[in-house]
């Protein structure tokens, strides 16, 4: 039963443009949302987070959104760049001191 | 700090081998993580350690996979034996559980690419 989901295995942007990434999660005991980013490899690196009291978390061109409604979050990368190519993880804790279940992933690729 | 250690890079064994994965968590972390990548399963968890404790290895395949943590600075995973199907990358993870309002997630390793033929 996967609790974190990424629909898109791949997505595709031009340089300069929006990337949107998506996830879903089925759990709602979660209130912790994380996105990492893992290049070939390398272990996968922390890029941004957000609690489950806030909506929104900002960290220069990352933005993360929550709609805990929904059961959903969205990493939006603005302005796309060719170094922002990578896999990108979605995952998801009860507490901060609790397990960390990840998603699937989504491959993104910057075209320059 | 040079974050978190991972030995060996690559492992290549016979199956029915005994494999030791070893990880050097980051000084001050209190909780260390084993993760195992395939391309079938993702990023899956093996077994987790706070305090050098055990919380949850409901992850961990089978009993032929072991992991322990005798001191704050160690830790290792052993596969025995071994089989084709343990084929992955191993992830070793840490992270400082303080229990404030923000969560800055886990520190990774560069992992053990283990294969098995």
């Amino acid at each position: 039963d996967q609790q974190v989901k990424q629909n898109s295995p791949s997505l595709s942007v031009q340089e300069g443009r929006i990337s949107i990434l998506n996830c879903d999660y089925t759990n709602s005991m979660f209130d912790y949302f994380l996105w990492y980013k893992k290049y070939p490899a390398e272990g996968p690196t922390f890029l941004i987070s957000i609690s489950s009291i806030k909506d929104k978390n900002e960290d220069g061109r990352f933005t993360v959104f929550l709609n805990k409604s929904a059961k959903h979050l969205s990493l939006h990368i603005v302005p796309s760049q060719p170094g922002d190519s990578a896999v990108y993880f979605c995952a998801a804790s009860g507490t901060s001191y609790d397990k960390v279940i990840f998603g699937p992933g989504t491959s993104l690729s910057v075209i320059p | 700090d040079a974050g978190v250690i991972q030995s060996p890079r690559h492992e290549v064994t016979e199956m029915g081998q005994e494999v030791t994965l070893r990880c050097k968590p980051i000084s001050g972390h209190n909780s260390l993580f084993w993760y195992r990548q395939t391309m079938m399963r993702g990023l899956e968890l093996l077994i987790y350690f706070n305090n050098n404790v055990p919380i949850d290895d409901s992850g961990m395949p089978e009993d032929r996979f072991s992991a322990k943590m005798p001191n704050a600075s160690f830790s290792t995973l052993k596969i025995q034996p071994s089989e084709p199907r343990d084929s992955a990358v191993y992830f070793c993870a840490s992270s400082l559980a303080s229990g404030d309002s923000e969560f800055y997630g886990y520190t990774f390793g560069s992992g053990t690419r283990l294969t098995v033929v």
